[in-house]
């Protein structure tokens, strides 16, 4: 079975440029999550899906990044205008159940570099 | 909010010797514990999940416990190899999935 899918694998783009990441979860899994992860860091969540809604926000920065997720499979995670600060690893992660009480399996993630 | 702390953040050991890495939280409403791996400039590997009813998960030569109401995991590595080297990350999740920064184990051959 294939894990969760996500591309490009890596991408340098010049500040103020658009960007756009995606990620094919695993099979049937419900609940999907876009994190980001600086240097040395924990991941930090930007946004949760169960199915194709968004339950949890809070920590995306709406000004500039923008999330869907079409018919509650594939997401994407876009940022426009791209900043410096926002060189980073952006990561997808998958699980099954929605009650919180299984396993998350994460992409190989996207290192974003803005210059 | 949720506050993971991984301590410490780096741990340096000599081959065969059981490696002990620790997890704290702050907020004990939590449905499970997961702790992961991560490669330099790879994604995360799940190594166990903990449901929130249980004290303890083995794998091989991994074991983690979790005592829930004092907020704390602890996850052992037996006979540590070499090829353990990586950076331990611990997840709660209480509908969140938050992480500390992680522990950075080099096992030295």
């Amino acid at each position: 079975e294939a894990g969760v899918v996500q591309s490009p694998r890596y991408k340098i783009i010049e500040k103020k440029q658009p960007v756009a990441f995606w990620c094919n979860p695993i099979s049937g899994h419900n609940t999907l999550y876009w994190y980001r992860q600086n240097l040395g860091q924990g991941p930090e969540l930007l946004i949760r899906y169960e199915n194709e809604e968004a339950v949890d926000d809070s920590q995306l920065p709406k000004d500039r990044f923008s999330a869907e997720r079409l018919k509650g499979v594939d997401s994407t995670l876009k940022i426009q205008p791209a900043e410096l600060g926002d060189s980073a690893v952006y990561l997808c992660a998958s699980s099954l159940d929605l009650t919180g009480s299984t396993e998350a399996f994460f992409g190989q993630g996207t290192r974003l570099t803005v210059v | 909010k949720q506050e993971v702390t991984q301590i410490p953040a780096a741990l340096s050991v000599p081959e065969g010797e059981n490696l002990v890495l620790n997890c704290s939280f702050t907020d004990s409403a939590i449905y499970n514990l997961q702790w992961f791996r991560q490669d330099p400039g790879k994604g995360l590997t799940s190594l166990l999940l903990i449901q929130s009813s249980q004290r303890e998960q083995t794998s091989g030569r991994l074991n983690a416990s979790l005592d829930k109401s004092s907020g704390r995991s602890t996850l052992y590595i037996a006979a540590s190899q070499p090829g353990d080297s990586a950076t331990y990350l611990c997840a709660v999740d209480d509908y969140k999935l938050s992480f500390g920064a992680g522990t950075t184990v080099t096992v030295r051959a």
